[in-house]
């Protein structure tokens, strides 16, 4: 079945950083992949997603690219903030045509901790 | 629209008793999913709502959890005869299928299931 792997955390740096948490897939066809981020005591947010091959899914300076032949969703930013701590969840939505229901597979999550 | 909501926060209770959570979805979603997350795991699918019809069940949902949706509207999800390994965050999220293919699916913040 459909699965995702992300890093082990905790991931720590100190800010201005560079970031990378890699994630990688396996799926049939071409699912959709989603970084969503969980800051302390709030819930799950979407942060970024790509719907096909090649596409890179932004928001907040942080980025993926969909790369298909590597089956990898790594998030990158290049700088980070103390306010960017937080679990980051890589996740994909498996494309199963007109049954596509929209349901997540989630990767087991990356703890990044920023230091000032 | 102030978001997915459930209810309650947090729930303590004794082995063996059975517990019920709901959750609000943003109005205008028709689709709902339930979801569990363990300590330091990502969230695992639990079943899936298009409007009031329930079309998909994980393997991970006994035959203790039954989950509802009438009218399509809000939704339940009841565990009975609780047991120590239930406790985890069930996270309730809502999208739309009417839009572009996998649109983003909104959390709330979750209930915390404590058997004690």
């Amino acid at each position: 079945g459909d699965s995702v792997t992300q890093m082990e955390g905790p991931v720590t740096l100190s800010e201005e950083a560079f970031l990378t948490i890699n994630c990688t897939y396996t799926a049939t066809g071409y699912p959709s992949l989603f970084w969503y981020v969980q800051y302390p005591g709030e819930g799950l947010q979407l942060l970024l997603k790509a719907t096909k091959a090649d596409d890179k899914g932004s928001n907040k300076g942080f980025e993926a690219t969909y790369r298909k032949e590597t089956t990898s969703f790594h998030l990158e930013k290049g700088s980070v903030q103390v306010s960017d701590s937080a679990v980051y969840f890589c996740a994909l939505s498996g494309d199963h045509g007109s049954s596509n229901t929209g349901k997540l597979i989630f990767g087991q999550g990356t703890t990044l901790q920023v230091k000032p | 629209d102030t978001g997915v909501s459930q209810d309650p926060r947090h729930k303590i209770t004794k082995r063996g008793q059975n517990v019920t959570f709901r959750c609000d979805p943003i109005s205008e979603h028709n689709r709902l999913y339930w979801y569990r997350q363990t300590l330091g795991q990502g969230p695992e699918f639990l079943t899936y709502f298009q409007n009031e019809a329930q079309l998909e069940k994980s393997r991970l949902l006994s035959d203790r959890f039954s989950a509802e949706r009438p009218k399509g509207s809000f939704s339940t999800l009841e565990i009975q005869r609780t047991e120590q390994g239930d406790s985890a965050m069930y996270l309730c999220a809502s999208s739309t299928d009417r839009g572009p293919v996998n649109t983003e699916a909104f959390f709330g913040q979750g209930t915390r299931l404590t058997v004690v």
